[in-house]
């Protein structure tokens, strides 16, 4: 059974960069790291989920236009890990972050499963 | 303000049916984009309950249902327990806007 772990800096002060990284284990671990598409989605505090991007099985990495290009998802499937770079952040960017592996194809699939989230805090 | 609109809240006694909506438009939802629903727990993760509009994961109780039609998608759950007091999020495709969209989330009280 795949799991999903979060790992990374949880307090950033304003326009450092958030670096994370998800440690995929468990199961067929590589030809899972290899064959899927892989995601990050956050949540900030009391509020909905948001689709920060992904990268598919061409480590081609795909964001979400409301990021500003400020997004940046690499992949290291030696490791089994995939990573988030987000630039330049701000206290908007305060959420819990979540990796998931991507079911189906990179943007018409559905995300399972998931890491437990870690919570990442922007402050001045 | 999300592309897909859920109900912020729903109800229901134990036993009960509760149906919750996700509207979307021509760019996404009737494009032909799937839809996936996710249950999450306070505190927790969120798991996928339907995928591909109406398929229910091994482990899913057949309580939870899907559905769509046009450019709409419902969550259906039947025989409603306390356990299933939680936040519900469809997520779909917008084609016009190249992104991966969640809706708002319906919080579902087990009265």
């Amino acid at each position: 059974q795949v799991q999903l772990q979060e790992s990374g800096s949880g307090l950033l002060k304003t326009s450092q960069t958030l670096s994370l990284t998800c440690t995929v284990s468990g199961g067929y671990v590589n030809s899972d790291s290899y064959s899927w598409s892989w995601s990050w989605i956050r949540q900030p505090p009391g509020k909905g989920l948001e689709w920060i991007g992904h990268i598919d099985r061409g480590d081609n990495d795909y964001s979400n236009p409301s990021l500003e290009s400020r997004a940046t998802i690499l992949a290291d499937r030696s490791k089994n890990q995939f990573s988030l770079k987000l630039y330049s952040v701000t206290a908007a960017d305060t959420a819990v972050y979540f990796c998931a592996r991507v079911s189906g194809g990179p943007f018409y699939g559905h995300f399972d499963p998931w890491g437990q989230g870690i919570l990442v805090t922007v402050s001045s | 303000q999300s592309v897909l609109t859920q109900p912020p809240s729903v109800s229901g006694a134990p036993g009960q049916r509760v149906i919750i909506s996700c509207s979307g438009s021509s760019s996404n939802i009737g494009a032909g984009s799937d839809v996936h629903w996710y249950q999450q727990l306070p505190g927790k993760a969120p798991r996928v309950v339907i995928y591909d509009n109406d398929n229910r994961p091994s482990g899913v109780p057949d309580r939870f249902s899907g559905s769509k039609s046009g450019t709409s998608a419902t969550l259906a759950i039947t025989g409603l327990q306390a356990e299933d007091e939680a936040d519900y999020y469809c997520q779909s495709y917008d084609s016009s806007l190249s992104v991966v969209i969640f809706g708002g989330g319906t919080k579902l009280t087990v009265l």
